[in-house]
């Protein structure tokens, strides 16, 4: 079956202690994106990948890292996670058809508590 | 810097209603529109992808059109169900590829 997978769904910590957000995806695509959702701002994009060894940044990067070291895995990276990330996190696959369509297929999310 | 709006915030509908919900864009240079569908404490699922030069895409009760001049789309609903219920969100893809913005999503709630 096709699918994103994240790891863990739900974490609790506390500033300071940095943690990793695994994200897995089974179908062999090049293009992979963490995004963060809160309440009234909507899906932000963090950072993305369009192959291995290739990132960028999108909206709101501050805080976070991420690297692609094969293609399957994005992990994402907090290295002293503070309150204000506290948030529901969605990693993202693309399927791309060039010139024809680009679909995402998103994850299951993580919530992630920063006390 | 591209914004997404979406437009109503919350829409609270009974079945068998036929509704449209709006998404409108600031830069009208964008490689494909995104339909998503989120329930609560769920993912996203993909409902509609329109690509640039596409006017309209449909599939079963739901029609999403694309005017990029204007900067804005519209996703349709025929014959709403209670099962339609949930967050619906406009994502548009722009040109420099990777880069995606989402609008802050349309509540919906169909009740019978």
């Amino acid at each position: 079956e096709a699918q994103v997978t994240q790891n863990p769904r739900y974490l609790i910590t506390v500033t300071g202690k940095k943690l990793t957000v695994t994200c897995s995806q089974n179908m062999n695509h090049e293009y992979m994106s963490w995004y963060r959702q809160d309440p009234g701002l909507g899906l932000r994009q963090i950072y993305y990948s369009m192959n291995v060894e290739v990132t960028d940044k999108g909206d709101v990067p501050e805080g976070y890292k991420v690297s692609r070291k094969e293609k399957r895995n994005f992990p994402l990276i907090l290295e002293s996670p503070s309150p204000n990330q506290t948030s529901l996190y969605f990693c993202a696959s693309i399927f791309r058809l060039a010139g024809v369509a680009d679909t995402q297929y998103f994850g299951p999310g993580t919530r992630l508590t920063v006390l | 810097k591209q914004e997404v709006t979406q437009i109503p915030a919350a829409l609270s509908v009974p079945e068998g209603e036929n509704l449209v919900l709006n998404c409108s864009f600031t830069d009208s240079a964008i490689y494909n529109l995104q339909w998503f569908r989120q329930d609560p404490g769920k993912g996203l699922t993909s409902l509609l992808l329109i690509q640039s030069s596409q006017r309209e895409q449909t599939s079963g009760r739901l029609n999403a059109s694309l005017d990029k001049s204007s900067g804005r789309s519209t996703l349709y609903i025929a014959a709403s169900q209670p099962g339609d219920s949930a967050t619906y969100l406009c994502a548009v893809h722009g040109t420099s590829y990777g880069k995606l913005t989402f609008g802050q999503g349309t509540i919906l709630t169909v009740h019978p």
